[in-house]
């Protein structure tokens, strides 16, 4: 079946601008998760969704950033006013369950935001 | 808090040596952990996970890993490498009572012809 997909895969975008990333999780999943993966940072935890519910928002690095999820199903992480420094590849895993427990994260491919 | 710590951003080893990838973790319970392979512009995908149940773990490409309670690690070994082994390793640990796993920095595995 279809595995969790990301678009785009590539973004180029100007300093100042704001950006949509978007995510669509294996149909069934409850639970979606971004990340963030810069460079020798390993996987920052971001945000983490329970259906439309977002229990957990420690990691969301400043209000520039936002995300919501419509109808138990596709993602949107949203970034105001970029960074130079929120360049990096942005990742989204969804689960059956919350992955609390012992389920498997299943990923996308990320996309690659470049900010200049 | 739960966290994980890799040993090593990079190793390289020769093709058809052994792999070693190193991970200590820490937990106030008894963790669920988790070795995760990222292949170039590719997302995750789970190698093993270990449960509680055996404390030697077996895994997709030919990888295991051993839990060992005494010197909380979970190092990830192969016996003999091979060229497609290249990729960035994530060691993780679940922190059950945020629903969420917390991973590791991650190893770049380099293997040598």
């Amino acid at each position: 079946g279809a595995g969790v997909s990301q678009s785009p895969s590539n973004k180029v975008t100007e300093k100042g601008k704001d950006v949509e990333l978007r995510c669509d999780p294996i149909s069934g999943h409850t639970a979606l998760y971004w990340y963030r993966q810069s460079l020798g940072q390993g996987l920052e935890f971001l945000i983490y969704f329970q259906g439309n519910s977002a229990p957990d928002k420690s990691g969301l690095p400043s209000d520039r950033f936002s995300a919501e999820r419509t109808g138990g199903s596709v993602s949107t992480l949203t970034i105001q006013r970029t960074q130079q420094e929120d360049s990096a590849v942005y990742l989204c895993a969804s689960s059956p369950r919350p992955s609390g427990g012992y389920n498997e994260q299943f990923f996308g491919p990320g996309t690659r935001l470049t900010v200049l | 808090a739960q966290s994980v710590t890799q040993l090593g951003s990079h190793v390289s080893v020769s093709e058809g040596a052994l792999v070693l990838l190193r991970c200590n973790y820490s937990s106030s319970v008894p963790p669920y952990l988790f070795w995760y392979v990222q292949y170039p512009n590719q997302g995750l995908q789970l190698l093993l996970k270990y449960t509680s149940a055996a404390t030697l773990v077996k895994g997709i490409n030919g990888f295991e890993a051993e839990f060992k309670k005494s010197e909380t690690s979970f190092h990830l070994t192969k016996p003999s490498a091979h060229m497609s082994d290249a990729a960035e390793y994530f060691c993780a640990v679940s922190d059950r009572a945020a629903d969420k796993i917390i991973f590791g920095k991650g190893t770049r595995l380099h293997i040598l012809p």
